[in-house]
């Protein structure tokens, strides 16, 4: 069966430090790879997708970055965080070119201090 | 504009007290829509795809239905573990990315 990890579950960063959040997909090959932010009490906001290796697509201009160096990979990155980047961070992932739903994992709570 | 709105925002009930959640969307094609369930500092849970007008799925207490124009989701006697933030999104023909709404935070009090 598959399954998507997402680390860490919280992380508390000063302002200016770079960040790297890391996704791994299991039980799967060449998924479609997502990283959403959530801020509270809104929907879901598309940062960056991927269709496979080194392919990245980003959907707001911002001051974050995605890498896929593995098939099964995603990371986000930061060279300097902003307090505007806290946030409940989301990877999902589901097959590629199908009408599935998104499988997501456990987010990441980030905190910019 | 491609646009999903929920509603209400929130939606407090009595347990066993029925109700439903609407989810309307504007798309200028619709391959299908998702309902999504959400606990507090959890990633969303995957709960139904619909794809075409009058279509209908259940589980447990919850069933999904879809019009040309709306999504509901209708909860039967609900229980205190249904309480969550449920999320609608939708997936237009023009691409195959999601459009979510801000979704619904149900209570249900014992």
């Amino acid at each position: 069966s598959q399954t998507i990890h997402q680390w860490p579950a919280t992380l508390v960063q000063p302002v200016g430090s770079p960040l790297s959040l890391e996704c791994t997909v299991e039980g799967t090959s060449n998924p479609n790879l997502y990283w959403y932010r959530q801020a509270a009490g809104r929907g879901l906001q598309l940062l960056f997708y991927s269709v496979g290796i080194g392919q990245i697509s980003s959907e707001v201009p911002q001051n974050l970055s995605a890498s896929r160096p593995q098939d099964r990979q995603f990371i986000l990155s930061s060279k300097k965080l902003l307090l505007s980047d806290s946030g409940f961070y989301l990877c999902a992932w589901r097959p590629p070119g199908q009408l599935y739903g998104y499988t997501f994992g456990s987010g990441t709570r980030l905190t910019v201090v | 504009e491609d646009q999903v709105t929920q509603s209400p925002e929130a939606l407090r009930l009595q347990e066993g007290e029925s109700s439903s959640l609407n989810c309307s969307y504007t798309v200028s094609g619709l391959r299908g829509l998702f309902w999504y369930r959400q606990d507090p500092g959890k990633g969303p849970e995957f709960l139904f795809t619909l794809y075409s007008a009058g279509e209908e799925k259940e589980k447990e207490r919850l069933k999904a239905t879809l019009t040309k124009k709306e999504s509901f989701l209708h909860i039967t006697a609900p229980k205190p573990e249904d309480s969550a933030t449920y999320l609608c999104a939708v997936n237009p023909v023009s691409n195959y990315q999601l459009i979510w709404g801000a979704g619904t935070k149900l209570i249900i009090k014992p």
